[in-house]
């Protein structure tokens, strides 16, 4: 069955510093990946998506999210932190066929000014 | 254009009531899918409508009942509610199955008193 592991449920760092949000799959084959951002009281924004046409996928607002297959990881970056990035984050698997998503955890990020 | 509306925005009932909520896209996507979600906590499947016919329903209680009145629209009706059914209620669209990116709409808040 598909997992998803979202390492760290609240990660807090200063403005201005890297933000590193952890994500792991479990499947024998590489699932589509996805990062997804919550602000309160709103839908799910897609930040990027992981389709193996890269192993590094750059998204929206500065984020990026490198593949790793060895590591079975999809951990999300980005270089400096802006306090507009406060939110929850979540990555996602799905299949090659069928409409389920497979949603980790969530990890709330905060940024401290 | 990546735009899902859900209507209303907030929604309070009562346990006797009946009432709908409502989805649209006009992206041409096929797939239409309804997530419940509890503060803090990842998305919940609730049902997967795929070209208009009800494909996933994740053993959801029958006092919720979707309809998919064409490829554009999709309602979740919603009748003799219990307090506990309070969350976000989101809806997302994708252009097809297999891992397409699914699109949420900004979600419908209700409370149930």
């Amino acid at each position: 069955a598909q997992s998803v592991t979202q390492l760290g449920s609240h990660v807090s760092v200063s403005e201005g510093a890297l933000v590193l949000l952890r994500c792991n799959y479990s499947s024998s084959v590489p699932p589509y990946l996805f990062w997804y951002v919550q602000y309160p009281n709103q839908g799910l924004q897609l930040l990027l998506k992981y389709t193996s046409a890269a192993t590094l996928v750059k998204g929206i607002n500065g984020f990026e999210a490198e593949f790793k297959k060895s590591e079975t990881s999809f951990h999300l970056t980005k270089p400096s932190a802006h306090m507009s990035d406060a939110a929850e984050y979540f990555c996602a698997a799905a299949k090659w066929t069928g409409n389920q998503f497979y949603f980790g955890t969530g990890t709330s990020l905060t940024v401290i000014p | 254009d990546t735009e899902v509306t859900q209507t209303p925005k907030h929604l309070v009932m009562g346990m006797t009531n009946k009432k709908s909520l409502k989805c649209e896209q006009h992206m041409g996507h096929r797939a239409m899918y309804w997530y419940k979600q509890k503060a803090k906590k990842p998305p919940e499947l609730m049902f997967v409508y795929s070209y208009e016919k009800l494909s996933i329903n994740e053993s959801v209680p029958s006092r919720f009942s979707p309809e998919c009145p064409n490829s554009s629209l999709l309602n979740l009706h919603l009748h003799a509610l219990q307090p506990e059914d309070s969350a976000l209620y989101l809806c997302a669209s994708s252009q097809d199955t297999g891992g397409n990116t699914q699109y949420f709409g900004p979600g419908t808040r209700l409370t149930v008193l």
